[in-house]
């Protein structure tokens, strides 16, 4: 049974760079599109964007000018980057292996942009 | 973007209960609608996908309608596990967009 879990520094200071891996366990990478998506403490849910494990990308506009993705199959994770975080990128941040219908999902890490 | 407004934004009942959730979509989004159950302090689950089709190993008590821009969740029966938020996606285009979230407390 595939597992995800998200790992990564859980303070992160503004205008820096938020950092964050999933590693895979109980399955491989190939063949699956994989998928961050985010939620503030006590608000919704916000999708990142996804990652093919060819390395192909889409982002949420929202997003894209700040966000890379990245994937390493030999290592069995793939990998969030994103620039120049403020308070509003504090929140919860999941993984998800699928595209459209992300299933199952990481426990979560919280971030939390503060200096 | 695609806008999905959930109703209601909260909603109590007892156990034993059946209980309706609406998601609506700001355009027509044919049926690429999943829905999601999230219990306090843990990960999203998803319990539905392309509007009606059950998730593998989720009980037939959750069942779900629509297509274009109306959509349904119903949960029969209530059970105190099923007391959480519940949440629709949709995937017709990009970026994928979440519902604000339903919470489902016990009366």
């Amino acid at each position: 049974q595939v597992q995800l879990q998200e790992s990564g520094p859980g303070l992160v200071k503004p205008s820096e760079t938020l950092s964050l891996t999933c590693t895979v366990s109980g399955g491989s990478l190939s063949g699956y599109y994989w998928t961050w998506i985010r939620q503030p403490a006590g608000k919704g849910l916000e999708w990142i964007g996804r990652i093919y494990t060819t390395g192909s990308t889409t982002y949420n506009p929202s997003l894209r000018s700040r966000l890379t993705m990245s994937i390493d199959t030999s290592k069995n994770h793939f990998s969030l980057k994103l620039t120049s975080v403020t308070a509003a990128d504090t929140a919860v941040y999941y993984c998800a292996r699928g595209s459209t219908v992300p299933s199952p999902w990481g426990q979560g890490t919280l971030v939390t942009v503060s200096s | 973007d695609t806008q999905m407004t959930q109703s209601p934004s909260s909603l109590s009942a007892s156990v034993g209960d059946r209980v309706t959730i609406t998601c609506r979509a700001s355009q027509d989004i044919s049926h690429s609608l999943a829905w999601f159950q999230q219990r306090p302090g843990k990960a999203p689950k998803s319990l539905i996908y392309a509007a009606s089709t059950l998730q593998s190993g989720v009980p037939s008590k959750f069942s779900g309608s629509g297509s274009g821009t109306n959509f349904t969740l119903t949960i029969s029966s209530l059970q105190p596990e099923d007391f959480a938020t519940y949440y629709c996606q949709h995937y017709k285009s990009y970026p994928y967009t979440f519902g604000q979230g339903t919470k489902l407390e016990i009366k």
